[in-house]
């Protein structure tokens, strides 16, 4: 069964770039039809969709993000990364990592989250 | 970016009643709807996809109906364990989008 594990600072300042990781274990990051996504939680509020990624590196993201968001894959360490840059205390949130199926579209598997802080 | 609504934003009910949520969507998304369940300081987790079918693992009481712009998730008989936060999510364009959520709490 594959579980997926984020990591990362819990405290970012503003004006930096949030940095997390998430690391695949029980499986192959390039195998099947699955694609990788970063959801995000602010405290007692609903779920937010970043964006996703594929083995391929072709990416989809929330324009809302306006251009702040990177994402890559590392196939020879079986993670893949979220770069936010220029945070503000708005990008305060758990972040969570999920996977992805292409033939249904749905997130069938999440990390546990990562609470990441914005603050000086 | 389509927008997501869901009713009620929150539900008080017993064990073993009915209980229906309704998901609707701000233009027509097919079937490309799907329910995940979230317990407090926990990740979600999915319930159902495309609209109705029911993830391996997810008791039977769990059902979800619905195409084009409204769906419901339905569980049949409430269960200690099923107190939690609901979410619909379309799948159906970028960027995916989530409803605010269902908190289902005790009565």
């Amino acid at each position: 069964q594959v579980q997926l594990q984020e990591s990362g600072p819990g405290l970012v300042k503003p004006s930096q770039t949030l940095s997390l990781t998430c690391t695949v274990s029980g499986g192959s990051i390039s195998s099947g039809s699955h694609f990788w996504s970063w959801i995000r939680q602010p405290a007692g509020k609903g779920l937010e969709w970043i964006g996703r990624l594929y083995t391929s590196a072709s990416t989809n993201q929330d324009t809302s993000l306006k251009g702040r968001v990177t994402m890559s894959v590392d196939t020879s360490k079986n993670d893949f990364s979220l770069k936010l840059s220029s945070v503000t205390a708005a990008d305060t949130a758990v972040y969570y990592c999920a996977l992805g199926d292409s033939r249904d579209d749905a997130f069938h598997i999440w990390g546990q989250g990562a609470l990441v802080i914005v603050s000086s | 970016d389509i927008q997501m609504t869901q009713s009620p934003s929150s539900l008080s009910a017993s064990i073993g009643d009915r209980v229906t949520i309704t998901c609707r969507a701000s233009q027509s998304i097919g079937r490309n709807l799907n329910w995940y369940q979230q317990k407090p300081g926990k990740a979600p987790s999915l319930l159902i996809y495309i609209a109705s079918s029911l993830q391996s693992g997810v008791p039977s009481r769990f059902s979800g109906s619905g195409s084009g712009t409204d769906f419901t998730l339905t569980i049949s008989s409430l269960q200690p364990e099923d107190f939690a936060t609901y979410y619909c999510q379309q799948s159906y364009s970028i960027p995916r989008t989530f409803g605010q959520g269902t908190k289902v709490e005790i009565k």
